[in-house]
């Protein structure tokens, strides 16, 4: 079982729709980020989250560090929303980042 | 942009060759962290150096090298290359604190044939 764990693998949406995608993971975290990576691999970090609720522009992260589970929004999503979004527990002394395998994303107009 | 650069942007090596990819920090950061990316995979720790001293190292053979330099940028040597050393390569630079965010570069693609 992976350390750190993605759903769903895929995600296809229609424009405008809400959109979740859920991480859980197994380690003991300083932080988890949530990264949005485009086709030819840039990635971006969209958020660093210890806990509670964090929110940037139609995006929203929150985390249950009890439940050691996080979640991804995208409200009134749209085609440039498409991409992997990936999950990662910053944990260990060094700062190690432990990824989920990614979500795919597509919107369609 | 994250002012993470990387280079090459993309390489082809045979396998038992050696390479080298390279990456600039973002300023003021003292802090890299090298990552593998294999195809429809998320990335994988390879290993981080603080202040040109490796900090902590993934489960990546000693094939898997690096170096950073007093002004914080930094290499990945991989020898003896094998097939499946095919992936995305990823370096992140930091700050040093903790926790924090990493800014990541836009990677080396390299193929191994």
């Amino acid at each position: 079982k992976n350390e750190v764990e993605q759903s769903p693998q895929n995600l296809t949406a229609q424009e405008g729709e809400f959109i979740t995608i859920n991480c859980s993971y197994s380690v003991g975290i300083s932080a988890l980020h949530w990264l949005q990576q485009h086709p030819g691999g840039g990635i971006v970090s969209l958020f660093m989250l210890s806990s509670g609720k964090k929110k940037h522009g139609r995006l929203i992260a929150t985390i249950n560090i009890q439940e050691k589970h996080s979640s991804l929004h995208i409200t009134a999503s749209h085609p440039r929303d498409s991409a992997v979004y990936i999950c990662a527990a910053l944990s260990g002394g060094y700062n190690k980042l432990i990824f989920g395998a990614g979500t795919r994303l597509a919107v369609h107009p | 942009e994250t002012g993470v650069t990387q280079s090459p942007t993309h390489l082809i090596k045979t396998r038992g060759q050696q390479v080298t990819l390279r990456c600039s920090s973002q300023s003021g950061h003292n802090t890299v962290s090298w990552y593998q990316q294999a195809l429809g995979q998320g990335p994988q720790f390879i290993f981080q150096y603080y202040r040109e001293e490796e900090n902590g190292r993934g489960n990546f053979p000693p094939r898997f090298s690096g170096l950073q330099f007093p002004n914080y940028s930094s290499e990945l040597n991989v020898n003896a290359l094998e097939l499946d050393d095919s992936a995305l390569y990823l370096c992140a630079s930091s700050s040093g604190g903790s926790p924090e965010t990493q800014y990541f570069g836009p990677g080396t693609r390299l193929l191994v044939l």
